[in-house]
């Protein structure tokens, strides 16, 4: 079956430094990827997402690039704000009927001042 | 528009009471959904729908219920809450299903069986 691989949290960084949050992907055929953010409290929303492979999401500030040879979407920033805090989704959709998401397990990053 | 609703945002049940989680959308959405937010598990499918009447098992189904008599309602029932159910849970919904559809999610309710 599909499954998404993130990296452990939780990841802290200081105001203005870059981040970069691992996200390797299984699936069959040719999976949509995003990205899901959760601020404090709230829902989940897209950030971004990539249809195809070599596509680059972005966002915000935020990029992912599509690698289906490595099967990864990492997402990158260059400079991270304390706003930015939050936990982070990488999520694959199947290309199979319903669109079926699976989500991996979250990150969460802290920015401090 | 509100987007997608749910209440309450906070529940505690004993252990054989029954609820339901109430979720709405005011976006003409067809494709609805309930997922669990566990620690360290990420977000898993408990029951979705893709149109009014319409409804499918998820990967986690099991003390659960749903039914979709509007577009815009998709409640989410405990038959009999077990401490196992304790968890965040989340609706969701699409305009589409196709791979590509961004999904929207509502507020989220916080549900603890004693």
């Amino acid at each position: 079956g599909n499954s998404v691989t993130q990296m452990e949290g939780p990841v802290t960084l200081s105001e203005e430094a870059f981040l970069t949050i691992n996200c390797t992907y299984t699936a069959t055929g040719y999976p949509s990827l995003f990205w899901y953010v959760q601020y404090p409290g709230e829902g989940l929303q897209l950030l971004l997402k990539a249809t195809k492979a070599d596509d680059k999401g972005s966002n915000k500030g935020f990029e992912a690039t599509y690698r289906k040879e490595t099967t990864s979407f990492h997402l990158e920033k260059g400079s991270v704000q304390v706003s930015d805090s939050a936990v982070y989704f990488c999520a694959l959709s199947d290309s199979g009927g319903y669109q079926k998401v699976t989500f991996g397990t979250g990150t969460k990053l802290q920015v401090i001042p | 528009n509100a987007g997608v609703t749910q209440t309450p945002k906070f529940q505690v049940l004993k252990t054989g009471q029954s609820m339901t989680l109430q979720c709405a959308q005011d976006m003409n959405h067809e494709y609805m959904s309930w997922y669990r937010q566990d620690p360290g598990m990420g977000l898993r499918l408990i029951h979705y729908s893709v149109g009014a009447g319409i409804t499918d098992q998820g990967e986690v189904p099991n003390g659960y219920n749903v039914s979709r008599s509007t577009t815009e309602d998709f409640p989410l029932r405990l038959l009999s809450a077990a401490p196992s159910q304790t968890s965040v849970y989340f609706c969701a919904s699409s305009y589409g299903g196709g791979r590509a559809e961004e999904q929207f999610f509502g507020p989220g309710t916080r549900l603890t069986v004693l």
